[in-house]
């Protein structure tokens, strides 16, 4: 079926350790985003990409590594996960924006925790 | 200063009544969208309605409708005969289509609805 995956669903892992988030989608959107959602915080942009091999930083990239080498993949890598880390991550796609309606279309989420 | 301010972090209604989730954004952009999404306890978003910056009538879609106050800033969702199955998050988002923004989505820290029986 057409639309955007996330896996894994649910993770756990430990400080230290290397995790990726993998992101799918079969709409070939141009633009894919990553969002973390934190209580109190709403939703963050952590990095977004408007092709492939064309990525920059969002709000809070820090601790994060993304790549898109192609259109309908957009890994997000946590190279040292921290604690702080921990967090419901949301990967998202949208076709080129305009100026009409094109709103983002969503994952299902990835809860991850850090231990 | 937040871009995007949702001053209702909870809100009640009853089932069948009418209840509006408050939306104030801050741009200079003349050109911008403004969305509302909804995240049930499941937890996946889901688009409700769009509303350009641009449009001269405020935007609906079913029970749903967009409140636009260009002057003011706001842009406050409106749900008219609420059901059980309205219970849920609602976060308000902006996109500023212009000023190197590349179009990336600013969300409010979002509203919790809940529908009384």
């Amino acid at each position: 079926d057409a639309g955007i995956t996330q896996s894994p669903r649910y993770k756990i892992t430990e400080t230290g350790r290397q995790v990726t988030l993998m992101c799918h989608q079969t709409w070939s959107h141009s633009y894919m985003f990553w969002y973390r959602q934190d209580l109190g915080h709403g939703l963050r942009l952590i990095y977004y990409s408007a092709a492939a091999d064309i990525t920059d930083k969002g709000e809070v990239p820090d601790g994060y590594v993304v790549s898109r080498s192609k259109t309908e993949n957009f890994p997000l890598t946590l190279e040292s996960a921290t604690r702080s880390q921990t967090s419901v991550y949301f990967c998202a796609s949208s076709v080129i924006p305009g100026t009409g309606n094109s709103p983002l279309h969503f994952g299902n989420g990835t809860r991850l925790t850090v231990t | 200063a937040q871009k995007i301010t949702q001053t209702q972090p909870g809100m009640f209604v009853q089932e069948k009544e009418a209840v509006t989730l408050d939306c104030t954004y801050d741009t200079s952009d003349p050109s911008y969208g403004l969305f509302w999404y909804k995240q049930p306890s499941s937890g996946e978003m889901i688009f409700l309605i769009y509303q350009g910056s641009y449009d001269q009538q405020n935007a609906t879609e079913g029970r749903y409708s967009l409140n636009f106050q260009k002057a003011r800033k706001s842009a406050n969702l409106v749900i008219s005969a609420s059901q059980l199955g309205d219970s849920a998050m609602y976060f308000c988002a902006m996109r500023e289509n212009s000023g190197g923004s590349n179009y990336k989505l600013t969300f409010g820290k979002g509203t919790l609805l809940t529908v009384n029986p």
